[in-house]
C-alpha cells in the first residue's frame, strides 16, 4: 500500500522560497499516475497546486502564475515542490497526493498527512 | 472563492440522512467525473466517492454519490457521530487552462 510523507521547513521568510518533499513508500514513483501537491490555508478549503508525471511532465494551477515548480527524483522515489516569492497568503497546510484512475477517471486516492508551512517576516 | 459551490454547513440528527450539493459548470462537473473527500478534524482528506458514484475501498454503503448535469450530490444515511467532518467535492476543469478544482467544503454537524 502506497504511503506519502511530506517534509520541509515549517517556517519560510516572506519573499523567500518554500521547498517541500514528498517521499513515496510502498510503491514506485515510476508508475502510470500523476503526483500532486494540494494546499489548505488555515480554516479554508483545498487548492490544487500542480502535478508531475513519471516522464517529468507537469501541470500547474494558473492562479499561481509561474511561481511554482514541481519535480520528480526517481532515484529517491520522491517528488518536490518549490514556491517562489512567497507571501503570507501562501501560509497553509501542504498535502502531497497520488492521482490514480481507479476505474474511469482520475481521483486523489492517497494523501500524505500534510505539513503546515507558515510564511512570516 | 472556490470554482465549485458547496453549502458551508449542513446538520442532521443521528440516524437521519443528509445530502451535500456541489454545483459547477459544463467545463468541470458537466464534462468530467466527480470525487468526494471526507476530512476529519486535524487530518488529511480521505477519498469517499470516485467516478461520480463509486465508493472507495472500505467506505460503507451509507455513503452515496450522484451527478446530474453540472451538479453533484453526496448522500450520507444513518448518520453517526463519527461522520462529523468537512466534505469536499472535486473534479477536473477542462476550460482554456485545465486544472483540478475543489468545492469550498461543507461542515457536517451531527446534532
Amino acid at each position: 500500500q502506497v504511503q506519502l510523507q511530506e517534509s520541509g521547513p515549517g517556517l519560510v521568510k516572506t519573499s523567500g522560497t518554500l521547498s517541500l518533499t514528498c517521499a513515496v513508500s510502498g510503491g514506485s514513483i515510476i508508475s502510470t499516475t500523476w503526483w500532486s501537491w494540494i494546499r489548505q490555508p488555515p480554516g479554508k478549503g483545498l487548492e490544487w497546486i500542480g502535478e508531475v508525471y513519471q516522464s517529468g511532465t507537469t501541470n500547474y494551477n494558473p492562479s499561481l502564475r509561474g511561481r511554482v515548480i514541481i519535480s520528480l527524483d526517481k532515484s529517491k522515489n520522491q517528488f518536490s515542490l518549490k514556491v517562489n516569492s512567497v507571501t503570507a497568503a501562501d501560509t497553509a497546510v501542504y498535502f502531497c497526493a497520488r492521482l490514480r484512475e481507479i476505474e474511469v477517471a482520475g481521483t486523489f486516492d492517497t494523501w500524505g498527512q500534510g505539513t503546515l508551512v507558515t510564511v512570516s517576516s | 472563492q472556490s470554482v465549485l459551490t458547496q453549502p458551508p454547513s449542513v446538520s442532521a440528527a443521528p440516524g437521519q440522512k443528509v445530502t451535500i450539493s456541489c454545483s459547477g459548470r459544463v467545463s468541470n462537473i458537466g464534462n468530467n467525473y466527480v470525487s468526494w473527500y471526507q476530512q476529519l478534524p486535524g487530518t488529511a482528506p480521505k477519498l469517499l466517492i470516485y467516478d461520480n458514484d463509486k465508493r472507495s475501498s472500505g467506505i460503507p454503503d451509507r455513503f452515496s454519490g450522484t451527478k446530474s448535469g453540472t451538479s453533484a450530490t453526496l448522500g450520507i444515511s444513518g448518520l453517526q457521530a463519527g461522520d462529523e467532518a468537512d466534505y469536499y467535492c472535486g473534479t477536473w476543469d477542462d476550460s482554456l487552462t485545465s486544472f483540478w478544482v475543489f468545492g469550498g467544503g461543507t461542515k457536517l454537524t451531527v446534532l
